[in-house]
């Protein structure tokens, strides 16, 4: 069935670093999702993506959608300790599923 | 507005024993889902309802069974817990509005002996 590769699954960050995960699917998506979930906690909604190409940004943090609307990355610039926690993309087909990868996780040393 | 509120938040079972675990969502969405995580696995879907009357099979349905009983209220029940399902389990409830976004309740921490 459907799946959303997430890489890396874990990844050391040095705080003030910057820090990359990326989503990968196997077909084309009608939009995707990332979502934070903080240690302990609940997948918190961050930003949906929809457009073939398009990048939005939210402070330190810049999404991409690919052009072939296949892949995602989220892009965390100046790492800090206030970002630890696990990232999700999740992605729409078009109908009621939604399939989440794996997550990342950045461990963030100070 | 308390969004979506599940229950209980921890529970620990015996191999054998049945519960039915609650959710609930007071935001108006038609769409409702159980996920279940493991470590290392992400969220993997069991079961999902698009809407009021409607019950879908996920990713991982097998040993679960659910019931939208009205538009805000959707349960997961275990007849026979097993070890294997031992994990948290989420209900979300999706918004189809501006963004598609699903709202997660705070969980529930199931562990089975």
């Amino acid at each position: 069935g459907q799946q959303v590769m997430q890489i890396p699954q874990y990844q050391h960050v040095q705080e003030g670093e910057d820090f990359t995960t990326y989503c990968n699917s196997s077909t084309t998506l009608s939009n995707i999702q990332w979502y934070k979930q903080r240690p302990g906690g609940h997948p918190v909604f961050l930003i949906q993506l929809v457009k073939s190409g398009e990048v939005k940004k939210q402070k330190r943090l810049t999404f991409q959608f690919g052009e072939a609307k296949k892949n995602s990355s989220l892009h965390i610039t100046a790492t800090q300790t206030t970002d630890v926690g696990t990232y999700f993309c999740a992605a729409n087909t078009g109908g009621f599923k939604t399939i989440f990868g794996a997550g990342t996780r950045p461990f963030v040393k100070a | 507005n308390a969004g979506v509120t599940q229950t209980p938040k921890f529970q620990v079972l015996k191999t054998g024993q049945s519960m039915t675990l609650q959710c609930a969502q007071d935001m108006n969405h038609n769409s409702m889902y159980w996920y279940r995580q493991d470590p290392g696995m992400g969220l993997r879907l069991i079961y999902y309802s698009a809407s009021e009357g409607t019950t879908d099979k996920g990713e991982v349905p097998n040993g679960y069974n659910v019931s939208r009983l009205n538009k805000r209220e959707f349960s997961l029940r275990l007849e026979s817990a097993a070890p294997s399902q031992t994990s948290v389990y989420f209900c979300a409830s999706r918004s189809q509005g501006n963004a598609d976004t699903q709202y997660f309740g705070p969980g529930t921490r199931l562990t089975v002996l």
